[in-house]
């Protein structure tokens, strides 16, 4: 049981540049999210998804976009990455409940974006 | 909208002392759920302790417990006997009840940075 993966754990990028990040789960979680952490801001809500097929935009969404095809993967693309978008980010998921369920994190993705 | 407040951007305590670290929320709904995060160095966020507001009993998990005076919006965590690996950012959150579209989403106050000295 490995929780919740992010895929790359480093990235450099160049202004201008894509990139994909991958998160996975192997919790059976309905709701699966992308967060950014910059020092002095907590976390931010980027993106979500309350199921397959579905995503809906949290308080930042601006210059991000997802899909969720399987249930198991979220994935987050920056189509032309800025520096502004030098961040920590993290994939959480958890159960479609109204049993206030926690979140579950993945270990995070630095990403530097020059 | 819902907003978390952490005034303590950083504190620090002795080693086997007790701390305080606090957090208010404000909200119009009468049922939701808290939470205090940890994040070590490693980054990795780790669930310290949940409250339900509708339970007027104070949330313990071991050394950690919470004082939480819901007609205050007031939610603070206490870490007893301090041990060094409890050096770390701790996030106060807070997430609706209910089900379905936003309903499952958390917002983070800003962090307070704690120190454990030896």
């Amino acid at each position: 049981n490995a929780g919740v993966t992010q895929t790359p754990k480093f990235r450099v990028l160049k202004t201008g540049q894509s990139m994909t990040l991958l998160c996975a789960q192997d919790m059976n979680h309905e709701y699966m999210y992308w967060y950014r952490q910059d020092p002095g801001m907590g976390l931010r809500l980027i993106h979500y998804s309350v199921g397959e097929g579905t995503t809906a935009k949290g308080e930042v969404p601006d210059g991000y976009n997802v899909s969720r095809l399987k249930k198991q993967n979220f994935l987050l693309g920056l189509e032309s990455a800025a520096p502004s978008q030098t961040s920590v980010y993290f994939c959480a998921s958890s159960y479609d409940s109204p049993l206030g369920y926690e979140q579950y994190f993945g270990p995070g993705t630095r990403l530097t974006v020059t | 909208a819902q907003t978390v407040t952490q005034s303590q951007p950083e504190m620090s305590v002795q080693e086997a002392e007790t701390v305080t670290l606090s957090c208010t929320y404000d909200t119009s709904e009468s049922d939701y759920y808290l939470f205090w995060y940890k994040q070590p160095p490693s980054r990795q966020m780790i669930l310290v302790i949940r409250q339900e507001a509708y339970k007027q009993q104070n949330a313990t998990e071991n050394r950690f417990s919470v004082n939480f005076q819901k007609a205050a919006k007031s939610f603070s965590l206490k870490i007893s006997d301090s041990q060094l690996g409890d050096a770390a950012m701790y996030f106060c959150a807070y997430r609706s009840a209910g089900y379905g579209g936003s309903q499952g989403n958390l917002i983070f106050g800003k962090g307070t940075k704690l120190s454990v000295k030896p």
